[in-house]
């Protein structure tokens, strides 16, 4: 089946620098991506949804600013966390929807980066 | 807006046995519902989702899900878990206008197998 990739796994950072996510989408193009956060035995928080070419949606409460969103192409999709500080520190996963067929079938989670922040 | 509910943060449970973990949904607008399940470290796979059809639902792992409409619920059972059921589920909810992606997440239930 489809498989949604995230790079790096895990980052361990000091506060104050920039991280950058990669999700990819390895065997299908992908017009639209999510990113959620999860914090430590809670629920995935949809961030943003990605579309390729065009400019992030943001949920309510995130800060565009602080979690920079690229859609460059049909297969990746970054998520930067700028000057990143300790409350920062999570786990992100990133969702990658499908360009053909139904596309309820077609929505496929990449594995979570776990990001923790000194 | 959409709003899920798990009523249950933890259910331990015998090997064997059955479970049932409830989920309750509030949305305004018809949507999709799904069950997916995280292990420990890991993203999520889906279990089963309802998009349309028969309120029954069958997924993998033996899992089973049922549509109530009336009860605005959707609950998963499996008639006899195994050890290595042991994960995070989530119930999920996506409204129909958006294809089935915006999707909205329960706090979770952890199941707890045990020997």
């Amino acid at each position: 089946g489809a498989v949604v990739s995230q790079h790096p796994s895990r980052v361990i950072c000091k506060s104050g620098t920039s991280v950058k996510i990669e999700c990819r989408s390895l065997d299908f193009q992908a017009t639209t991506m999510f990113w959620y956060r999860q914090f430590p035995k809670k629920s995935l928080m949809l961030m943003a949804t990605s579309n390729e070419g065009s400019k992030a949606t943001y949920e309510q409460g995130v800060e565009k600013d602080k979690f920079l969103i690229n859609h460059a192409s049909l297969t990746l999709s970054t998520l930067t966390v700028t000057s990143a500080h300790p409350e920062d520190s999570s786990f992100y996963i990133c969702s990658a929807e499908g360009t053909s067929g139904n596309l309820t079938d077609t929505q496929y989670f990449g594995p979570g980066t776990r990001l923790t922040v000194l | 807006a959409q709003s899920v509910t798990q009523l249950d943060s933890q259910v331990p449970v015998f090997e064997e046995a059955p479970v049932e973990l409830r989920c309750n949904y509030s949305s305004s607008v018809s949507v999709y519902l799904f069950w997916y399940v995280q292990y420990p470290n890991q993203g999520l796979q889906l279990l089963l989702k309802y998009l349309s059809g028969s309120t029954l639902v069958k997924g993998i792992n033996g899992f089973e899900a049922e549509f109530n409409k009336s009860q605005t619920s959707f609950h998963l059972r499996k008639p006899s878990v195994h050890i290595s059921d042991t994960a995070e589920y989530f119930c999920a909810v996506s409204p129909t206008s958006t294809g089935g992606f915006k999707t909205i997440f329960g706090a979770g239930t952890r199941l707890f197998v045990k020997a």
